[in-house]
């Protein structure tokens, strides 16, 4: 069973240029995460969506940053414009919600993005 | 500030040398998630504890839950060169993951 695809793995842009990223989720997932893990640290959530509904939102900087899932598969983050601080790895990670207190999230590879 | 703090960030420990990671919270958590993650690669799930003084053992890794489940820890007996990477605790909150930094673990042979 193939899991969590992301590409591309690496990318490196300079200051103020577009960017965006791609997830595939294990199929049959209906929940899709996306995070982001600086450097030395762990990851932290940017927005969660529950089919093609963006239900946690609220650590998403939306003054340069979107996503959207449409039709409640894939799913793509995008920067606009890219800052220095934006360097980091982006994680998609998915899992079936079932309303149990606790479901396994399953990650992808991440992209690197390196803003220069 | 982190919500969750594991301790300590970094060791280097020699092969078959036992080792003890912690992962402290002034938070209550529905469940704690240990993960770990190699270079290049997203966290796997290791393990997942839900009730408060929770022990579960996968080989040489033991974890237990805190009783009043804001803390856990991570024991390794008999390291091995293979453990070497990063572990991460999550706490679960709802269905938000809160990670802490990570303790990144290198076992020297």
């Amino acid at each position: 069973e193939a899991g969590v695809v992301q590409s591309p793995r690496y990318k490196i842009i300079e200051k103020k240029q577009p960017v965006a990223f791609w997830c595939n989720p294990i199929s049959g997932h209906n929940t899709l995460y996306w995070y982001r893990q600086n450097l030395g640290q762990g990851p932290e959530l940017l927005i969660r969506y529950e089919n093609e509904e963006a239900v946690d939102d609220s650590q998403l900087p939306k003054d340069r940053f979107s996503a959207e899932r449409l039709k409640g598969v894939d799913s793509t983050l995008k920067i606009q414009p890219a800052e220095l601080g934006d360097s980091a790895v982006y994680l998609c990670a998915s899992s079936f919600s079932s309303g149990v207190l606790y479901n396994e999230q399953f990650f992808g590879p991440g992209t690197r993005l390196t803003v220069l | 500030t982190q919500l969750l703090e594991q301790s300590p960030q970094f060791l280097s420990i020699q092969e078959g040398e036992n080792l003890t990671v912690y992962c402290n919270s002034s938070s209550v958590f529905s469940s704690l998630q240990w993960y770990r993650q190699e270079p290049g690669e997203g966290p796997v799930l290791l393990v997942t504890v839900v009730t408060g003084g929770e022990v579960k053992k996968l080989k040489r890794l033991t974890f237990q839950f805190g009783d009043a489940r804001k803390d856990s820890s991570l024991h390794i007996t008999a390291a091995q060169p293979g453990d070497t990477g990063l572990y991460l605790c999550a706490g679960q909150r709802a269905q938000k993951l809160v990670f802490g930094q990570g303790t990144r673990l290198t076992i020297n042979p």
